[in-house]
């Protein structure tokens, strides 16, 4: 069974320092990785997803097959970053998502 | 595009009710997925329709079922209410297509069970 874990439910950054949200996740095959943010009185939206190897909002995240990690990073935070963060996981092929329990950013001005 | 929409927003049940959720997908989407989310916890797959029919079920009991109208449109029922059927529930929709897709959430159906 999938599993995704995310070691930290809160984190609190200073404007302009870098920010990284830790993901990990076991499954014996290929994943596919996902980061969905829900900002203030929002929606739960797709921030990124690993096969499209882009930037949204100055985020990035790699993933670590050795590490079996999926790590949401992000150069210099910004007071708009401040939302719940979930990592999620999908076996290709099938929508169903394992979401980790999420990580509260706060960016302090 | 009004994006995934449910109804209602909030709801007060008592304990042995049942309760039915609704949910109309994004425009253009024919695949419809509810999730169960606890406070404190990431979102739980509860079942996924397509085609009027449960493709797949997480690990709910039967007292969770759904249905699926020919407008893609989905409900979720609840028997026999617990207290901890307390949650946000959210409805999710997505395009058939090859490989997963990026879900779209709603705004979520705020149930409580007292």
């Amino acid at each position: 069974a999938q599993r995704v874990t995310q070691p930290e439910k809160l984190l609190s950054v200073f404007k302009g320092a870098p920010v990284e949200l830790k993901c990990n996740y076991s499954y014996s095959g290929s994943p596919e990785l996902f980061w969905y943010v829900q900002y203030s009185r929002q929606r739960l939206q797709l921030l990124l997803r690993h096969i499209s190897r882009e930037s949204i909002k100055g985020f990035t995240a790699d993933l670590n097959k050795g590490e079996t990690s999926f790590h949401l990073k992000k150069p210099f935070a910004q007071e708009e970053d401040s939302a719940m963060y979930y990592c999620a996981l999908s076996v290709f092929g099938n929508e169903k998502l394992t979401f980790g329990t999420g990580t509260r950013l706060t960016i302090i001005p | 595009d009004a994006g995934v929409t449910q109804s209602p927003t909030h709801l007060i049940k008592t304990r042995g009710q049942q309760v039915t959720l609704r949910c109309s997908p994004k425009s253009g989407h024919d695949t419809v997925s509810w999730y169960q989310q606890a406070l404190g916890q990431g979102p739980q797959f509860i079942f996924q329709y397509y085609e009027e029919e449960e493709r797949q079920r997480g690990n709910f009991p039967d007292r969770f079922s759904g249905h699926q109208f020919p407008n893609y449109s989905s409900e979720l029922n609840v028997n026999a209410l617990l207290l901890g059927d307390s949650a946000l529930y959210l409805c999710a929709s997505s395009p058939i297509m090859e490989g997963s897709s990026p879900l779209h959430f709603g705004n979520g159906t705020r149930l409580t069970v007292t």
